[in-house]
């Protein structure tokens, strides 16, 4: 079945402890994305990549990482989370032409106290 | 990549169509248009997409003025589990995509 998997769908950490939530996807997508959603701030694009080795800030990238190795992976790693991190994380992906849509994963709820 | 204007919420009673209006005044010709709705806290799910030409799927139809800068989304019959809210977006070919405030809509038995 085609989809994009996140890991984990909840996490629960403490103000600077490393963390990194996992992305991968199977169908040969050349894009992804992250997006973080918060209460009355809506979608925001955290990081995109439009193909392996090539990644570009998205709105919202202060305190985020991420990398892209390889085709199928694109985790997002913060090196040192802060309580305004605390979001519902969505991580994308399609093929990289404008007319082909993108597939969410299910999403992972961070809490970071 | 264009910005959007969508209506905050819209209510539909139940087996009617459910139309709703985005605005995209700004595009460019090369950006398409995208639906996508968010139900409670999933990740958003595709609707349907289009460039120029009306678009229908097994889920909406898509209609995009001639001059590209407002579409509707129609869904043709609602069911009480189209409640959800619907983004409409534009997006050019890798660029970013944007996401609005969206359009809550409530499906009424």
């Amino acid at each position: 079945e085609a989809q994009v998997t996140q890991n984990p769908r909840y996490l629960i950490t403490v103000t600077g402890k490393k963390l990194t939530v996992t992305c991968s996807q199977n169908m040969n997508h050349e894009y992804m994305s992250w997006y973080r959603q918060d209460p009355g701030l809506g979608l925001r694009q955290i990081y995109y990549s439009m193909n392996v080795e090539v990644t570009d800030k998205g709105d919202v990238p202060e305190g985020y990482k991420v990398s892209r190795k390889e085709k199928r992976n694109f985790p997002l790693i913060l090196e040192s989370p802060s309580p305004n991190q605390t979001s519902l994380y969505f991580c994308a992906s399609s093929l990289s032409r404008g007319g082909s849509p993108l597939h969410f994963g299910n999403g992972t709820r961070l809490t970071v106290t | 990549d264009a910005k959007t204007t969508q209506p905050p919420s819209m209510d539909c009673a139940e087996g009617r169509a459910a139309n709703l209006p985005c605005n995209h005044s700004t595009i460019s010709g090369n950006e398409y248009v995208y639906w996508y709705r968010q139900i409670h806290s999933q990740g958003p799910q595709y609707i349907i997409h289009g460039l120029k030409n009306n678009e229908t799927n097994e889920m909406a139809s898509l209609i995009i003025t001639e001059d590209r800068k407002s579409s509707t989304l129609i869904l043709p019959h609602a069911t009480l589990r189209d409640t959800a809210v619907y983004y409409c977006i534009v997006r050019s070919r890798g660029g970013k995509l944007i996401f609005g405030q969206g359009t809550e809509l409530s499906v009424k038995p």
